[in-house]
């Protein structure tokens, strides 16, 4: 079975700091991607990436940034946390298009 | 992106089937149909796709209408564990890295 894994479950920062989402994936694949999920307006894709170190903006970068040294490995980057960050913040890899995507048990991150 | 429409909400009993629609009449035709499911506190769940013909796996089968402007997952026997919120996505082939819109997905209630 294919696994995707985040760093945290919970986590909770307070605004102005620098924080970094985890995402593992165990199955090569070359596609990964970040969404936030927020009451009301569903999965939003942030960022995604389809080769190591290529990246590519979703539909809500602004305030993120991500990094993908290793094929494996995908994170994601809030310079300056403020207040409307805090959501749920979902991790997927897919091997190819269009194929399916695989998510991780998200993050939910609280900014104070 | 072409959009979806699916019911907020639909309740079921234990054991019995259920039929979940969705509209997509602005599809087109490159576009594959996926199917995912989010049960509570996890990320989303791949389900199952088609494109034009319809498909059965091990979870579900789903049936795609002739002129694909609509689809229906179907659950052949429910049971509680099922309870989830299920997506209607249009993915376009061969383009956006496989990029996933989400809409509001319907939310599956079913009883014992």
């Amino acid at each position: 079975d294919v696994k995707v894994t985040q760093s945290s479950r919970y986590l909770v920062k307070r605004t102005g700091e620098k924080v970094f989402l985890e995402c593992v994936q165990d199955m090569d694949h070359e596609n990964m991607f970040w969404y936030r999920q927020d009451p009301g307006l569903g999965l939003r894709l942030i960022y995604f990436s389809y080769d190591v170190k290529m990246k590519e903006k979703g539909d809500i970068p602004e305030g993120y940034s991500v990094s993908r040294e290793k094929k494996e490995r995908f994170s994601l980057i809030l310079e300056s946390a403020s207040t409307n960050q805090t959501s749920m913040y979902l991790c997927a890899s897919s091997l190819s298009q269009p194929d399916t995507q695989y998510f991780g048990p998200g993050t939910r991150l609280t900014v104070l | 992106d072409a959009k979806t429409t699916q019911p907020n909400s639909m309740e079921s009993n234990e054991e019995e089937p259920v039929h979940l629609p969705c509209n997509h009449s602005t599809i087109s035709g490159t576009d594959y149909i996926h199917w995912y499911r989010q049960l509570p506190s996890q990320g989303p769940e791949y389900v199952i796709h088609g494109l034009t013909s319809n498909v059965n796996n091990r979870m579900a089968s789903l049936a795609i209408a002739e002129d694909r402007k609509s689809s229906t997952l179907i659950l052949h026997r429910a049971t509680l564990r099922d309870a989830a919120v299920y997506y209607c996505i249009l993915r376009a082939g061969g383009t956006s890295y496989g990029k996933l819109t989400f809409g509001q997905g319907t939310i599956l209630t079913v009883h014992p």
